[in-house]
């Protein structure tokens, strides 16, 4: 089973700072991460798919990188919507499943 | 413009069955490029995916280990929804359960859609 880690838990920004987020796999997962943001009683939304590909009307301060076993999502200058808590994601082809990270809360500093 | 809409009880006695049902508009349930998932999200466990249908010429599902001996997921075509059902539900079943459309990318599938989020409580 692949287990997914992500640092820190909180990471305190200031608005109009950039923030570096970490995903790491136990083992290699190749480019098959996603990166979520989750707001207060909402659903997760997706940014990034394939490591580093934006979805559909992403904003470009958002981007991703890394393969194999290690991620990072930068955000390049913060705002104000930004503060949430952003989870990782891998897929697995077989045995087929989905794993989530602890997430990484962002926070106002 | 995909939309999930989820339906069901939000209270579950021990030992019962958990059903919720996710209505799916602007897409099919059919789709040859898609998967409809169940995941739930608690402080204890995080986001946890429970599993998915879809079509591929033929209806597969695929059950995480954790659920696989209590869950079932169904389709229904003549609505354009699937549906949920976990039985045997304790309190550690507690959580906000979503629905979720999983879009095929390379060899990968991401989350792009998720329905609204249903809090189910387990409690007598």
């Amino acid at each position: 089973e692949i287990v997914m880690t992500q640092s820190p838990a909180t990471l305190s920004v200031s608005p109009g700072e950039r923030a570096t987020l970490s995903c790491r796999a136990s083992q290699s997962v190749s480019s098959n991460l996603a990166w979520y943001q989750q707001k207060p009683g909402q659903a997760p939304r997706l940014l990034i798919y394939g490591a580093s590909t934006r979805a559909t009307g992403i904003p470009a301060r958002f981007s991703g990188s890394g393969s194999g076993t290690e991620f990072t999502l930068t955000i390049s200058s913060l705002q104000s919507e930004d503060f949430a808590v952003y989870y990782c994601q891998q897929y697995n082809n077989w045995p087929p499943i989905f794993t989530f990270g602890p997430g990484t809360k962002v926070d106002i500093k | 413009q995909v939309q999930l809409q989820q339906s069901g009880p939000g209270l579950v006695k021990p030992s019962q069955t958990l059903s919720l049902t996710c209505a799916i508009s602007g897409d099919s349930v059919s789709s040859n490029s898609a998967a409809w998932n169940w995941i739930r999200q608690s402080p204890s466990r995080g986001l946890e995916w429970l599993g998915r249908t879809y079509y591929r010429s033929k209806w597969y599902n695929d059950y995480a280990v954790s659920v696989k001996s209590r869950i079932t997921i169904n389709p229904d075509t003549s609505k354009n929804q699937f549906s949920l059902q976990l039985n045997s539900v304790t309190p550690e079943d507690t959580a906000v359960y979503y629905c979720a459309r999983a879009l095929n990318w390379g060899a990968a599938y991401y989350f792009d859609y998720w329905g609204q989020g249903t809090l189910v409580t387990v409690s007598s």
